[in-house]
């Protein structure tokens, strides 16, 4: 079965540089729940979206923004990057908002 | 505030020892409590979603039950390759707030051969 796919696995950036992290929802998953997970932390909450409309916004610094496209892949753009900023970036899409949230296998973003 | 607290933070067990972990939690409109595994460097894998009191899931060795204030899950004669963090997850019903997840912090599972 399809799973949701992020793109890259992983990226190393410099402080202050931008990053783009992508996520395609599993083919008819309607919202995307972008999560941020640092090491041996639980997974936060930033930024979700349903039909293309941000629904929810969580702990997301003003650095970082994102978007959901009409072919309902998202993207969550990130600058001025921070060393605290290296976590596991993971998106996550369901099917309506009543289904459980599938989670991709995530970005590991290292700033340094 | 929402809050999700896991117990124990890890737990070792030998292969075939049956055991629970916890998940208490205290949110204001509870839609759905969620179990998830997550391996080294992986996403959360979705388990289960138990949306009442009373209400009982399970899958192979695993079983996850739900009360008022908690839930359990429950594995039985566990394998190796069972080990992995298990993640519990609450969601608040539509009046109360948005749909995304508030996760505990997990309890890391080793199951030794």
């Amino acid at each position: 079965a399809a799973g949701v796919i992020q793109s890259p696995r992983h990226l190393i950036k410099e402080k202050r540089e931008t990053a783009t992290l992508k996520c395609y929802p599993i083919p008819r998953h309607d919202t995307v729940y972008w999560y941020q997970q640092g090491p041996g932390q639980d997974p936060q909450f930033l930024i979700s979206f349903y039909e293309k409309m941000q629904s929810d916004k969580g702990s997301i610094p003003d650095r970082f923004s994102a978007q959901q496209f009409s072919d309902y892949h998202s993207e969550l753009n990130m600058s001025s990057l921070e060393l605290g900023d290296s976590a596991l970036y993971f998106c996550a899409s369901a099917g309506g908002i009543h289904s459980p949230l599938h989670f991709g296998n995530g970005t590991r973003l290292t700033v340094t | 505030e929402d809050q999700v607290t896991q117990s124990p933070e890890a737990l070792r067990l030998q292969e075939g020892e049956s055991s629970s972990l916890n998940c208490s939690y205290t949110v204001s409109g509870l839609r759905g409590l969620f179990w998830y595994r997550q391996d080294p460097g992986k996403g959360p894998e979705f388990l289960f979603t138990l949306y009442s009191a009373g209400e009982e899931k399970e899958k192979e060795r695993l079983k996850a039950t739900l009360t008022k204030k908690e839930s359990f899950l429950h594995i039985t004669a566990p394998k190796p390759e069972d080990s992995a963090t298990y993640l519990c997850a609450v969601q608040k019903s539509p009046g109360a707030g948005s749909y995304q997840l508030t996760f505990g912090k997990g309890t890391k599972l080793s199951v030794i051969p």
